[in-house]
């Protein structure tokens, strides 16, 4: 296993409400990521940090904000969250060994938005 | 745009029925093409990691080619427990993102 916690696993919340996803990674790699995995759309990347205070934005990023205040630590905030963030979220580190790079995936975030 | 698009969507064999899942990509300056193998409840299990048209890598009864507009995975003599949703994704040279295409969802029938 990489190494990747997300918390929680599950979450239930109503419209409105703020809720923040947490993704911890014990391997120090400097780049994780954010994705949100939908029927139909795959797996589609929200945000991305490649380190400490460095973020960008992934190609769904309305309506969500990350930090990252420490390597290992990843944050997903979903400031009022609606019905259409009704998804799976997964954290994703990025191996870097020598010239190899690939994506290690934590278990997963099941959100549902009432 | 990168872009990815796999096919089919859903595929049905019966066990040891060989088969090819398909992956197209558009992308500027491919950095590297990825497989994942998912289980429901769990995340993206990481399989291979092809660079350049022509390459080619294999484990078990997997093996995954290359070329410059698309990638196979084939499924040799497939069991049950090959039965997953395999993804495809492709990561643009200097760009640390990746993108995934929606998935094939194997089922492999004893």
């Amino acid at each position: 296993d990489a190494g990747i916690t997300q918390s929680p696993r599950h979450k239930v919340t109503e419209t409105g409400t703020p809720v923040t996803l947490r993704c911890h990674q014990t391997e120090n790699h400097r780049y994780m990521y954010w994705y949100r995995q939908d029927p139909g759309h795959g797996l589609r990347l929200i945000h991305y940090s490649y380190g400490v205070k460095d973020t960008d934005k992934g190609e769904v990023s309305d309506g969500y904000s990350v930090s990252r205040s420490k390597t290992e630590d990843f944050l997903l905030t979903l400031e009022s969250a609606t019905s259409s963030q009704t998804s799976v979220y997964f954290c994703a580190i990025s191996d870097t060994t020598g010239s190899n790079e690939k994506l290690f995936f934590g278990s997963g975030t099941q959100l549902s938005v009432l | 745009e990168d872009q990815v698009t796999q096919s089919p969507e859903a595929l049905r064999l019966q066990e040891g029925e060989s088969s090819s899942l398909n992956c197209s990509y558009t992308v500027s300056g491919l950095r590297g093409l990825f497989w994942y193998r998912q289980d429901p409840g769990k995340g993206p299990e990481f399989l291979f990691t092809l660079y350049s048209a022509g390459e080619e890598k294999e484990k078990e009864r997997l093996k995954a080619t290359l070329t410059k507009k698309e990638s196979f995975l084939h499924i040799t003599a497939p069991k049950p427990e090959d039965s997953a949703t395999y993804l495809c994704a492709v990561q643009a040279r200097n760009f640390n993102k990746f993108y995934f295409g929606s998935g094939t969802k194997l089922n492999v029938k004893p």
